[in-house]
């Protein structure tokens, strides 16, 4: 149990274009989903907390116009990253808790480069 | 507010041994949970172990046991009969209070050795 996907795992794309990634809670309904964004050998730092039906609340730091974040449903939130430029390029993990759980369950990951 | 440390940025240890990786938390809630998460290669995070600050009893997982010191804010994840596979990031993690943020450690590369 406790499985989350990310899809894609990988993508690459040209600047100035926007990005889609999905994150599915696929056997439990996840009241809240999180991003995080990791660079290389270091820890996860998080960009956002989404809540199903409400706006997903921003880091300090984290430009909520660049990293757009939809929590549609219990199961499914998105990040779309707007206008991709280079410095973007990063691995992008989102995570999911059970309704009134503490325990975050994590997604495989999606590396994303922008040329 | 909440701070994890682990002081061993890298560790090794040999097939079959045991290894003891450190962390350290500081929080001023009474209520918490702390985790291990594991990061191999493939980059996927894997829960290892979790604790219930309330709970005096150690967690154990199969090979993984913590040694939870809550006087000293000390939990330690020691892993029996290392394996290859065990060749990862391992990170200690605290949320505490109500909050739901994972507050994570730098991070500790254990390489198994064969």
């Amino acid at each position: 149990g406790a499985v989350v996907s990310q899809h894609p795992s990988r993508v690459i794309c040209k600047s100035g274009t926007s990005v889609k990634i999905e994150c599915r809670s696929l056997d439990f309904q996840a009241t809240t989903m999180f991003w995080y964004r990791q660079f290389p050998k270091q820890s996860l730092m998080l960009m956002a907390t989404s809540n199903e039906g409400s706006k997903a609340t921003y880091e300090q730091g984290v430009e909520k116009d660049k990293f757009l974040i939809n929590h549609a449903s219990l199961t499914l939130s998105t990040l779309t990253v707007t206008s991709a430029h280079p410095e973007d390029s990063s691995f992008y993990i989102c995570s999911a808790n059970y309704v009134g759980g503490e325990t975050q369950y994590f997604g495989p990951g999606t590396r994303l480069l922008v040329l | 507010a909440q701070t994890v440390t682990q002081s061993q940025p890298e560790m090794s240890v040999q097939e079959a041994e045991t290894v003891t990786l450190s962390c350290t938390y500081d929080t001023s809630e009474s209520n918490y949970y702390l985790f291990w998460y594991k990061q191999p290669p493939s980059r996927q995070m894997i829960l290892v172990i979790r604790q219930e600050a309330y709970k005096q009893q150690n967690a154990t997982e199969n090979r993984f046991s913590v040694n939870f010191q809550k006087a000293a804010k000390s939990f330690s994840l020691k892993i029996s009969d290392s394996q290859l596979g065990d060749t990862a990031m391992y990170f200690c993690a605290l949320i505490a209070g109500g909050s739901e943020k994972l507050v994570f450690g730098k991070g500790t590369k254990l390489t198994v050795n064969p």
